[in-house]
This record gives structure tokens, C-alpha cells and sequence, in this order.
């Protein structure tokens, strides 16, 4: 399976509420990087974590890394219906820029 | 500063035609990187450029090519187009910095 690779589930939620979604992969990593996307247009940079961090934060986004179990989360909190989006966990094993991307998890939030 | 910018954004092909794609950085970074996002495989990356030269390479077929300017513009290009070829071909752009910036991506169908 490929590297960085979330838990294949679609989020349902009402506006307000929070959104978790996680990530894991399989080598390595320099970093891991979380990205958006909507309606199959270009990714949005969301947040960076390195490998010697744990957790960050930016705006409502929380990131943490557990690089002992190789996994990711991705909270979203009070989401608002501009939040509809895929979201795309990649790492980077090499720091070489050749970042893996998972299959994605999509997020709708219902105003 | 202005973001990445990828022409065409659409682009309709037949089978066995050639495509080229177009890549601008944005302004001051060196790195211009690409991926392949289908619906079957997700994004895979395809290679990156780092001052004209070619410094990573993903696993793609030699029909796929790129090349980089010394304004760090990059172009890709594919021969011998195929119907798997249909695809949102995404180019991203990286400074000083880990973070790899997207640009909006070319849409191509191959008919």
C-alpha cells in the first residue's frame, strides 16, 4: 500500500462540529504535510509537521505525529461549510521533495 | 507574490498525440516538482527540477519528460499519448523551505 495513506472513510458532519481524520505510512519520514483540495483543483497547503515534532497548530487545524506508530491526525475544529474539501496527508522520506500522498479523505460539512 | 501557474488548464488530445504542459514558480524558488492525479492511483509524482537539472524521477514510462529553464519554468511533456494518460497533471513549486506549493493543474483528456 502506498505511503501516507489515510484511513479510507468520507466525512459527514454538521457545520460546528469537528473533524478528525488520520494518516499513516510506512518508512521514515523528514516531514509530513496535509493538503486540500476542492472539486479536483489544485492542493492548498494546510500545515508542515517535521518528524522531531509531536503537534501543531494553525488557526482551527491541529496536526499531531506519532512517529513511533507512524500516524497522523488531522483535526479540523468548528467547521463551517467552506471546509468541504478532500484532504491529503503526503510525507517525505527523503527530503528530496518526492512527497507520497495518500488516497485522500473526503470531508462534507453540512451547513 | 504570485502563486504557481500551470497552462493550459484544460486540454483535449487523441491517442497517440503528444502534450506539453507549462510550469511557472513561483518567484525566487528553484525546486518545480510534478504529479499525476487519476482517480484509480491518486498522485504519483513524476519528477522534479532543481536549477535545470532533473534530481528525482518517479516510476513513469520514458514517454514522460520534462525539463526545467533557467527561470526555473518547467514544461513536461508526454509522447504518445494513451487513454490512462487522461489525467489533472499538478506542478508545485518549493523555496527555502520544506513546504511544496501547487499550482491550479492542467486538466488533460486523451479521446
Amino acid at each position: 500500500s502506498q505511503q501516507g495513506e489515510e484511513d479510507p472513510q468520507a466525512l459527514s458532519i454538521q457545520e460546528g462540529e469537528n473533524a478528525t481524520m488520520n494518516c499513516s505510512y510506512k518508512t521514515s519520514i523528514n516531514n509530513l504535510q496535509w493538503y486540500r483540495q476542492n472539486s479536483g483543483r489544485g492542493l492548498v497547503h494546510l500545515i508542515l509537521i517535521r518528524s522531531n515534532e509531536r503537534e501543531k497548530h494553525s488557526g482551527r487545524l491541529r496536526v499531531t505525529l506519532d512517529t513511533s506508530k507512524k500516524s497522523s491526525s488531522l483535526l479540523i475544529t468548528a467547521s463551517r461549510a467552506a471546509d468541504t474539501a478532500s484532504y491529503f496527508c503526503a510525507t517525505d522520506a527523503t527530503g528530496n521533495n518526492r512527497l507520497a500522498f495518500g488516497k485522500g479523505n473526503q470531508v462534507v460539512v453540512i451547513p | 507574490k504570485a502563486g504557481v501557474t500551470q497552462t493550459p488548464r484544460y486540454l483535449i488530445k487523441t491517442r497517440g498525440q503528444q502534450v506539453t504542459l507549462s510550469c511557472s514558480p513561483i518567484s525566487g524558488h528553484r525546486s518545480v516538482s510534478w504529479y499525476q492525479q487519476t482517480p484509480g492511483q491518486g498522485l504519483q509524482f513524476l519528477f522534479e527540477y532543481f536549477s535545470e537539472t532533473q534530481r528525482n524521477k518517479g516510476n513513469f514510462p520514458g514517454r514522460f519528460s520534462g525539463r526545467q529553464f533557467s527561470n526555473s519554468r518547467s514544461e513536461m511533456n508526454v509522447s504518445t499519448l494513451e487513454l490512462g494518460d487522461s489525467a489533472l497533471y499538478l506542478c508545485a513549486s518549493r523555496g527555502s523551505l520544506e513546504t511544496q506549493y501547487f499550482g491550479p493543474g492542467t486538466r488533460l483528456l486523451v479521446l
